[in-house]
């Protein structure tokens, strides 16, 4: 299987502090995104960052990109209860850049 | 920005009979159409790729005679779940590629849930 690996699963913090997830990959890349998903609802596309490049903001959101390690990390710093949601990265196929291949996804718990 | 709609948005039915779930793109064109399944606390895999005017690609381990894909028009493609059994209880979610075609600008819809009883 493609589909890439994410840490941690879950992650359970209080509003305020900052959230880390990790996302691993397995093929080269033209890019990586990462979206959002509230439970049972459909994805909300956060950031996009391509393979030349290494770090990229968006308001609270940091995500960096590794290639030489295949992997990114997202950073929300200062969280919200509303942020609770899961988090999926995904990243081109490399057989066929037009699909998106899914990592396993971090369920991120921010409390009040 | 770019809206993609389904529906229904839920859907419960008897094992056996067929469920029709719609994607549509509502205010861009889309050569192209992808259709995922989420099972619960999981991620979502890829079924297969909706092509406008020709026949959808399916992934590997997808039956194409179970999951029947109609891409009719630039705006519309349908996924057809036959006989469908408890197993293809599922969160069945599209995304409309647009114009760029490059994979970058996937638009998603908001699912369509499927309980077969």
């Amino acid at each position: 299987s493609q589909q890439g690996e994410e840490d941690p699963q879950a992650l359970s913090i209080q509003e305020g502090e900052n959230a880390t997830m990790n996302c691993s990959y397995k093929t080269s890349i033209n890019n990586l995104q990462w979206y959002r998903q509230n439970s049972g609802r459909g994805l909300v596309h956060l950031i996009l960052i391509r393979s030349n490049e290494r770090e990229k903001h968006s308001g609270r959101l940091r995500v960096t990109l590794d290639t030489s390690k295949k992997s990114s990390s997202l950073l929300i710093t200062a969280s919200r209860a509303a942020d609770t949601a899961s988090y999926f990265c995904a990243t081109d196929a490399s057989y066929n850049t037009d699909k998106l291949i899914f990592g396993t996804g971090t369920r991120l718990q921010v409390f009040p | 920005g770019a809206v993609v709609s389904q529906h229904p948005s839920w859907v419960i039915c008897k094992s056996g009979t067929s469920v029709k779930i719609e994607c549509r793109s509502l205010d861009f064109q889309a050569t192209t159409m992808f259709w995922y399944r989420q099972f619960p606390k999981q991620s979502l895999m890829l079924m297969a790729t909706s092509n406008e005017g020709s026949k959808a690609t399916y992934e590997q381990g997808v039956e194409k005679d179970k999951f029947l894909i109609n891409h009719a028009s630039l705006t519309l493609s349908t996924l057809t779940v036959t006989s469908a059994h408890p197993e293809d209880s599922s969160f069945y979610i599209c995304s409309a590629d647009g114009t760029s075609g490059s994979g970058e600008t996937q638009y998603f819809g908001p699912g369509t849930r499927l309980l077969v009883l």
